[in-house]
């Protein structure tokens, strides 16, 4: 079945950057895109960006436009996140999830979710 | 930015439907995608391009466009299905994703 296994929650103090991975198994890893999504206390949900697992390429929401990279490991099938210039702002859940659409077909929508890591930012 | 807009807040009783509605400009371009969340637990997808629902998902969740505005529509809402509800499709420039504010449904 599928799985996304994300690490554990973190606390930075502003300023900092943080790296949040995802270990995916029980598919083909470089056939689907992954999500990433990110959702602070209280609030909605944002989504940050997307990789092709299967070229490395990456897409970004304008706001995280240089503060966040995507990258990706095929050999252990495993995704990250990492997010620069820490504020408390950026204190939320953060989640990596998987399309639906295999193939790398455009326009799918995030189906399979990691457990979510939860980061505080925070001096 | 590009936004989709959702009411912040939809109430019904047991057994009434509930329509959960998305605007945005671009909607008649892209499809629209429907998730589920309840507090602390990660989003579940209900409906997916436009009106489909994946296995598992209840009849009662209906999903549907027209023009600039997307609905999600639950027949005989029940007191399981009070939870946060979020849009999702792509923005103006037809490569990036976006969520819509969200919708806290009250069932009782």
């Amino acid at each position: 079945q599928v799985q996304l296994v994300q690490s554990g929650a973190e606390v930075k103090e502003p300023g900092a950057s943080v790296n949040v991975s995802c270990k995916a198994s029980g598919y083909t890893f470089t056939d689907y895109y992954l999500h990433w999504v990110r959702q602070a206390p209280g609030q909605g949900l944002e989504w940050m960006g997307r990789i092709n697992p299967h070229s490395g390429d990456t897409s970004f929401a304008q706001k995280f436009q240089g503060r966040v990279t995507l990258t990706r490991d095929t050999s252990i099938t495993t995704a990250y996140m990492d997010l620069t210039r820490l504020t408390s702002d950026d204190s939320a859940v953060y989640y990596c999830a998987r399309d639906n659409k295999g193939g790398l077909r455009a326009y799918g929508a995030p189906f399979y979710w990691g457990q979510g890591s939860l980061i505080t930012v925070s001096s | 930015s590009y936004e989709l807009t959702q009411p912040p807040s939809v109430s019904v009783s047991p057994g009434q439907t509930a329509r959960i509605t998305c605007s945005g400009d671009v909607l008649p371009n892209y499809y629209v995608h429907w998730y589920q969340q309840k507090p602390g637990q990660a989003p579940v997808l209900v409906i997916y391009e436009d009106s489909k629902r994946p296995s598992g998902i209840p009849e009662r969740f209906f999903g549907s466009t027209s023009g600039t505005m997307a609905t999600l529509t639950i027949s005989g809402a029940q007191v399981e299905d009070e939870s946060d509800y979020f849009c999702f499709s792509i923005d103006s420039s037809g490569n990036l994703c976006v969520f819509g504010g969200g919708t806290k449904l009250t069932v009782l």
